[in-house]
């Protein structure tokens, strides 16, 4: 069974750095394409970031470009999400996302920024 | 950066009926569009890929046409389970984008 588990989120005052994770399981991590996605409360989802299976490829949304590092490690069957200088509009559910047609999520963990 | 308009923003049916839910992209994004379900407090659910491809699990009632710029997402025989907000998405080019969600509701 396909697992992405999200964590590492928090409250974080604004112009703070956070990382979060995804842990993956029950399937081959590096025969995809990841992405990050997230939700702020009421909104539709967006598009944060994707990373090919091989690191190749990276692409932000321009709302996080030069704020947000995406990575991931095959070995530990991980995905990560470095954001630096956070702001109040970077609150949100962030999840992960298989494939890119994001063939499954994860539960999601909260990133909340705020004073 | 491709906009994708979804319409309408709310459709209210009875169960049993057809809905039709209207996704128009601001470029081509020839076939490469997929159709999200999302149930309050739950990460979407892939519906649709490359514009009309069930993805594994799916109803049958749920189809998806369309390619270019304006796709279209059937759900025949509307069950209870349906009532829920729908996304379309689009992988063509980066930034992946989300259209900003059509809300089906019971009628």
């Amino acid at each position: 069974e396909v697992q992405l588990v999200e964590s590492g989120g928090g409250l974080v005052q604004p112009g703070s750095s956070l990382k979060v994770s995804c842990a993956a399981s029950g399937f081959t991590l590096d025969d995809y394409a990841m992405h990050w996605v997230r939700q702020a409360p009421g909104k539709g989802p967006e598009w944060v970031s994707g990373i090919s299976w091989n690191s190749g490829t990276i692409g932000y949304a321009d709302s996080v470009k030069g704020r947000f590092t995406v990575s991931r490690d095959n070995a530990k069957n991980s995905l990560y999400l470095q954001m630096s200088s956070l702001r109040v509009e970077d609150t949100a559910l962030y999840y992960c996302a298989k494939d890119n047609y994001f063939r499954a999520w994860g539960q999601g963990t909260l990133v909340t920024v705020s004073s | 950066e491709i906009v994708l308009t979804q319409s309408p923003a709310t459709l209210s049916l009875s169960p049993g009926e057809r809905a039709t839910l209207s996704c128009r992209a601001s470029q081509s994004v020839s076939g490469y569009l997929a159709w999200y379900q999302q149930k309050p407090g739950q990460a979407p659910r892939l519906l649709i890929y490359d514009a009309s491809n069930r993805a594994t699990g799916i109803p049958a009632r749920f189809s998806g046409s369309g390619s270019g710029t304006d796709f279209t997402l059937t759900i025949n025989s509307l069950e209870p389970e349906d009532f829920a907000v729908y996304y379309c998405q689009q992988r063509s080019n980066w930034p992946i984008t989300f259209g900003q969600g059509t809300r089906l509701e019971i009628k």
